[in-house]
This record gives C-alpha cells, sequence and structure tokens, in this order.
C-alpha cells in the first residue's frame, strides 16, 4: 500500500525566516507529485506539480519554490517568508498514467508566519 | 471566473436525515474527485468518477461531463459526517491541474 508522509505536521516561523517543508511517498513508483496551500477557511489551490525526478513545474507564483531531489521526495521552500504563506499545505500524489487519475493526498503541514 | 462553482457554501441536516452537494463546472472537466476534510485538516477521499454513478454506504456521487455538473448526495447524516465536503476536477490536459471548488461546510446536529 502507498503511505505518503509529510513533515513537519505543524510550524510557527517568524517573517523573513527560511522555510522547507518536506513529503515523501512510499510503495509508489514514479508518482505524480503535487504540493497544494490552503488558507484558513479556504479552498485548495494547486502550487506545484511534478511528474519525474529533477522536474518541477509551478502553477501558480507565491514567492515559494519546489524540487524532486528523489522519485520519492517533493520539497517545498522559501528563503523569506511572508505573512501571507500561512496556512495549510498539503503534498498530494498521483499514479504516473496522466494527467486525470486519482489524487490522494497526504496530513498536511500547518503554518504560522508571524 | 471560478472553474469549479460548489453549492451549497453550508449545510445543516438532523440525524438521519440527507441532502445533495453540487458542482458546475464552467468548461469541459475529465473527472472529478470528492473529498471530505475533517477537523484535523486531512482530507479524505470519498469518489473519484470520469463518469457515471458510484455509491459507497450511504453516500453516491454522479459526475456528467456532457452536462458539466456533479453531484454528492448523503443519506441518512451521522454526526461523524460533519465537516468541509470539496468537489474537484481534472479538466486534462499537461498542466496535471485539479480544480477546487470552495467547499461545503455540513454541520449534522442530533
Amino acid at each position: 500500500a502507498q503511505t505518503i508522509h509529510q513533515w513537519p505536521v505543524a510550524e510557527i516561523k517568524a517573517v523573513g525566516s527560511p522555510l522547507s517543508l518536506g513529503c515523501t511517498i512510499k510503495g509508489k513508483s514514479s508518482p505524480n507529485l503535487y504540493w497544494y496551500w490552503q488558507a484558513t477557511g479556504g479552498t485548495l489551490q494547486q502550487l506545484f506539480y511534478s511528474i519525474t525526478v529533477g522536474q518541477v513545474e509551478s502553477v501558480v507564483q507565491l514567492n515559494l519554490s519546489a524540487s524532486r531531489p528523489k522519485d520519492d521526495q517533493f520539497i517545498l521552500s522559501t528563503e523569506k517568508l511572508l505573512l501571507s504563506h500561512s496556512g495549510f499545505y498539503l503534498c498530494a500524489w498521483s499514479p504516473p498514467k496522466g494527467w486525470d487519475t486519482e489524487v490522494f493526498f497526504g496530513k498536511g503541514t500547518r503554518l504560522t508566519v508571524v | 471566473g471560478d472553474q469549479v462553482e460548489q453549492s451549497p457554501s453550508a449545510l445543516s441536516l438532523h440525524e438521519g436525515t440527507g441532502s445533495a452537494l453540487r458542482c458546475n463546472f464552467t468548461t469541459t472537466m475529465r473527472a472529478v474527485q470528492w473529498f471530505q476534510q475533517n477537523s484535523r485538516g486531512s482530507l479524505i477521499n470519498l469518489f473519484y468518477l470520469a463518469s457515471g454513478t458510484k455509491e459507497n454506504g450511504r453516500l453516491k456521487s454522479t459526475f456528467n461531463s456532457k452536462e458539466s455538473y456533479s453531484t454528492l448526495h448523503i443519506r441518512d447524516a451521522q454526526l461523524e459526517d460533519s465537516g468541509t465536503y470539496f468537489c474537484a476536477a481534472h479538466s486534462g490536459g499537461s498542466n496535471y491541474k485539479l480544480t477546487f471548488g470552495k467547499g461545503t461546510l455540513l454541520t449534522v446536529t442530533p
């Protein structure tokens, strides 16, 4: 069975500080990987997707970047946090069979920027 | 404008009753997913449909791609059904994009 693990579970960070969030998927080879962001009380917005190691596409510019250093790992980062970065970040995966297959989500990281 | 229009934004049900949530799409969608987001924020996959109707226990979902809508029916609502329900649609194409509706906050009361 596939498992998706996100870390950390929650973070409180200062404005201007760096950020790194991680996600690991086990049990599935070459998955499509995604990062989503959810403002408090809001809907989910896709930030990035990756279909292969080393290749990441940006969907929305939020002064964030993403990387896929390994087949099973997806990293979201920024060098300088803004207050507007607060929210809930979810990593997701889908089978490597096309662009409209079922997407599965991790448990998310709750980020508070102060 | 929004590609996925979800309604209602909030819904209150008494235990044992039922209702329907709906998503309308302003562009052609290839598939739809329905999720329940619990109080901890976890997204639970309820349905994935490329067409037709699926049923799982007290939940039933339909996706009509030609008429650009999807519905989620809840019957015999239970307290544990409370949460936020999202529909999300796959628009296809090479951008691997899953677009979410704004969600329906469901409250089930005794």
